[in-house]
């Protein structure tokens, strides 16, 4: 079951804030967060366990709600580097060896 | 440390013409391996993956197939391309707690 992510895209200013969200129908074992460049692989960001946690590196965090099965990626003052899509990858855990991804959110930060 | 190579980087093929698409990991011993489509500005759709030699599972029906004939080596094939088989592949490996790490893609174009 493909997560939905929201919003679809989102433009910023360089030093503005944004908030890029997760939700499953299913129960979750863990989330990941990816970044991909135009016409670049994407890039692992972090990845959030079951437990319900929150992390973070820099000015990029993300939460994890179990219970709500959502998970959010938050950017604060973002950078031009921050420019790109965004994808959720979820994983049911189990036997389930693999990630469905969102369709993804283009952010866009402009000087 | 842990390396994944994807070959070729674009490939044009004309409609009908078999496709084989090659992905390697060096540094890790029996991963799981994953092979993902992107069609153009779009998410990934998770085609097929493995958790050994000779062990594949198939996402989605079509004209594709995957084969995993050494531990590191993932292979992505087809008899006959159609032109909606156009997109970017990519080949991924879990790293477990850092994620997946992706391939640098193959641009595929069916004329």
């Amino acid at each position: 079951q493909q997560p939905v992510q929201s919003p679809q895209a989102v433009i910023l200013r360089e030093g503005e804030d944004a908030v890029i969200n997760c939700s499953s129908s299913k129960a979750l074992y863990s989330v990941h967060w990816y970044r991909q460049k135009h016409g670049e692989a994407p890039i692992f960001l972090m990845i959030l366990l079951k437990g319900g946690e929150q992390k973070g590196h820099d000015k990029i965090s993300a939460s994890f709600n179990e219970k709500k099965q959502q998970s959010s990626l938050y950017l604060t003052a973002s950078q031009l580097s921050y420019s790109g899509t965004y994808f959720c990858g979820t994983d049911q855990g189990g036997s389930n060896y693999k990630l469905t991804f969102g369709k993804g959110t283009l952010l866009t930060v402009n000087p | 440390s842990q390396t994944i190579h994807q070959w070729p980087a674009t490939l044009v093929q004309p409609v009908g013409s078999p496709l084989s698409l090659e992905c390697t990991v060096e540094g890790t011993s029996n991963p799981n391996l994953y092979w993902y489509r992107q069609a153009a500005g779009r998410g990934l759709q998770l085609l097929f993956y493995s958790v050994g030699i000779g062990q594949i599972s198939s996402e989605v029906p079509q004209n594709l197939s995957a084969s995993r004939p050494q531990d590191r080596q993932f292979i992505l094939s087809s008899k006959k391309l159609l032109l909606s088989d156009s997109g970017f592949y990519l080949c991924a490996w879990d790293s477990g707690g850092r994620g997946y790490t992706f391939g640098s893609g193959t641009r595929l174009t069916v004329v």
